[in-house]
C-alpha cells in the first residue's frame, strides 16, 4: 500500500512570494490533515477536511493561507505572501477514519522563508 | 484546557540501557492516546495506541506504553535501546468528541550514547 505523497520536499523562498504544497493521501482514505511543525514543537492542526469538505480549519491562518481539496482526494496547501514565522515543515496526514481516526503521514515539506 | 506535556526535551541513554519517555495528559473525554516516532528528515511514524482495555500496550521496535489513568500519564518504556532508536518522539491525544483530532506534546529528544 503507498503511503502519503508530499511534494515538494523542500522548498525556500523569499518573504512576501508566494508557495504551494501538495498531497496525495493513501488511496480511500476520507480525511485529510494538513499540520504545521516549527522547529522544536509538535505538530499544529492547519486544517481538517472530510471528503472534500471542510471540518476545521480554525486555526488557519485565513488572510494568507488557503487549502482545498478538489474531489476528495489530493490537496492543496498555499501560502501567500509568505512571511518569515512561516518557515517550518508541512505534515500532511490522512485517516481512514475506521479505527478511531489512526494518521498516517507523509515525509512532509520544509518551508524556509528567507 | 486540553493538553499533553512531555516534561523532558532531550534524554541521553546509553545503547543497551533502558528507556522511558514520560507523557501526561489533561484531557475531559475518554482519552486515545499515541506514541509517534519521527526519524530526521521523516515524517511521523505510529509506534503504538491505546483505546481501550489492557492497560499495557505493546507497538514496533519493542517499544510498550502503559496507561495510568488515576495518574493521566502514558509512558513510553523500551528495555533495551538501539542507537537506530535515536529520533524524537511524541505523545498525542484524541477523543471521538473532538472529531478525532490530536492534540501533541512538544517531543522528546531521544540521543543514544555509544
Amino acid at each position: 500500500e503507498a503511503g502519503v505523497a508530499q511534494s515538494p520536499r523542500y522548498k525556500i523562498i523569499e518573504k512576501r512570494q508566494s508557495v504551494a504544497f501538495w498531497c496525495n493521501p493513501i488511496s480511500g482514505h476520507a480525511t485529510l490533515y494538513w499540520y504545521q511543525q516549527i522547529l522544536g514543537q509538535g505538530p499544529k492542526l492547519l486544517i481538517q477536511f472530510q471528503n472534500n469538505g471542510v471540518v476545521d480549519d480554525s486555526q488557519l491562518p485565513k488572510d494568507r493561507f488557503s487549502a482545498e481539496r478538489l474531489k476528495g482526494v489530493d490537496s492543496t496547501l498555499k501560502i501567500q505572501p509568505a512571511k518569515l514565522e512561516d518557515s517550518a515543515v508541512y505534515l500532511c496526514a490522512s485517516s481512514s477514519g475506521r479505527e478511531y481516526n489512526e494518521q498516517f503521514f507523509g515525509p512532509g515539506t520544509r518551508l524556509t522563508v528567507l | 484546557a486540553q493538553s499533553v506535556t512531555q516534561p523532558d526535551i532531550h534524554i541521553t541513554v546509553s545503547e543497551g540501557a533502558s528507556l522511558e519517555l514520560r507523557c501526561n495528559y489533561s484531557y475531559g473525554a475518554t482519552p486515545y492516546l499515541f506514541w509517534y516516532v519521527q526519524s530526521p528528515g521523516q515524517g511521523l511514524q505510529l509506534l503504538l495506541k491505546y483505546f481501550s482495555g489492557d492497560t499495557l500496550v505493546q507497538g514496533i521496535k519493542g517499544f510498550e506504553a502503559e496507561f495510568k489513568r488515576s495518574q493521566s500519564s502514558f509512558n513510553l518504556r523500551k528495555p533495551s535501546v538501539h542507537w537506530s532508536d535515536a529520533a524524537e518522539y511524541f505523545c498525542a491525544v484524541g477523543s471521538m468528541d473532538s472529531n478525532y483530532q490530536l492534540i501533541w506534546g512538544a517531543g522528546t529528544k531521544l540521543i543514544i550514547k555509544p
